[in-house]
C-alpha cells in the first residue's frame, strides 16, 4: 500500500538557519503531494501541495518540490524563525478520485533564538 | 465561518465506558474525516464520510462506529473504551470536486485518555 517516509525529529535550529526535512513516498500512480504543520496545542493547516511530476509547492518561505525520479518531496526553508517551531508531516493523496491521505509519523522543528 | 469544530476538548474515561465525540462543519464540506494521532505513528485514518447517512471505514476502525445524520456533523463513538483508545483525535473535512488534492480542514482536536 501507500506509505510516507520523512525523517525522524527531534530538529532544533537556530533562528535564520536553513532547514529540510526529507520525505520519499511509495505509491502507485500519480499521487498528489502535501505538507501539513501543527502548532502547539493545534490541528493540521495545509502548508503547501504539489499535483504533479516537478510543481513546486510554496506558502510562507516554504518550499518542496515533487520529484517523481526519486519520488522524494523534501520540504525547505532558507531562513527559519522561531515562530516556524511546530510538527510538520508529509502526506499524500492517490489521486483519482481518492479522498484518503496517507500522513508520514511528523517531524517536530523547534527553532531557537 | 468556525471552520471544524470538535466537542469536547478533553475528556478522561475510564476503561468500558462509552462517550461520543462530535465534530461540526459550516463550509458545507461533502466529506468528513475522523483520524487519531498517537506519539510517533503520525495520523491514521478511523472512519470517513462521502456524504450524508453514508460512512466507511479507514485503516484503523475497530473499536469505533460513526454516523453521518446531518451533512454538517460527523459522530464519533466509542462503545466500550480501552486504554489503547488513548489518543488525540482529529475531525477532518473537505469539498470533493473534480481534484483530488482538495485541501482537509482540520478541527482543534479532542484529547481522551482511558485509565
Amino acid at each position: 500500500g501507500d506509505s510516507v517516509t520523512q525523517m525522524e525529529g527531534p530538529v532544533t535550529l537556530s533562528e535564520e538557519a536553513f532547514l529540510t526535512i526529507n520525505c520519499t513516498y511509495t505509491a502507485t500512480g500519480y499521487p498528489s503531494l502535501f505538507w501539513y504543520v501543527q502548532y502547539p496545542g493545534e490541528g493540521l493547516q495545509l502548508l503547501l501541495k504539489a499535483t504533479k511530476a516537478d510543481d513546486k509547492g510554496s506558502n510562507k518561505g516554504f518550499e518542496a518540490t515533487y520529484r517523481k525520479e526519486t519520488t522524494s518531496f523534501h520540504l525547505e526553508k532558507g531562513s527559519v524563525q522561531v515562530s516556524d517551531s511546530a510538527v510538520y508531516f508529509c502526506a499524500l493523496s492517490p489521486g483519482a478520485g481518492s479522498y484518503q491521505l496517507t500522513f508520514g509519523k511528523g517531524t517536530k522543528l523547534s527553532v531557537i533564538p | 465561518n468556525a471552520g471544524v469544530t470538535q466537542t469536547p476538548k478533553f475528556r478522561v474515561l475510564k476503561t468500558g465506558q462509552s462517550m461520543t465525540l462530535l465534530c461540526a462543519q459550516d463550509m458545507n464540506h461533502e466529506y468528513m474525516y475522523w483520524y487519531r494521532q498517537d506519539p510517533g505513528m503520525g495520523l491514521r485514518l478511523i472512519h470517513y464520510s462521502v456524504g450524508e447517512g453514508t460512512t466507511a471505514k479507514g485503516e484503523v476502525p475497530d473499536g469505533y462506529n460513526v454516523s453521518r445524520l446531518k451533512k454538517q456533523n460527523f459522530l464519533l463513538g466509542l462503545e466500550s473504551a480501552a486504554p489503547s483508545q488513548t489518543s488525540v483525535y482529529f475531525c477532518a473535512s473537505n469539498f470533493l470536486g473534480r481534484s483530488s488534492t482538495d485541501t482537509q480542514y482540520f478541527g482543534p482536536g479532542t484529547r481522551l485518555t482511558v485509565l
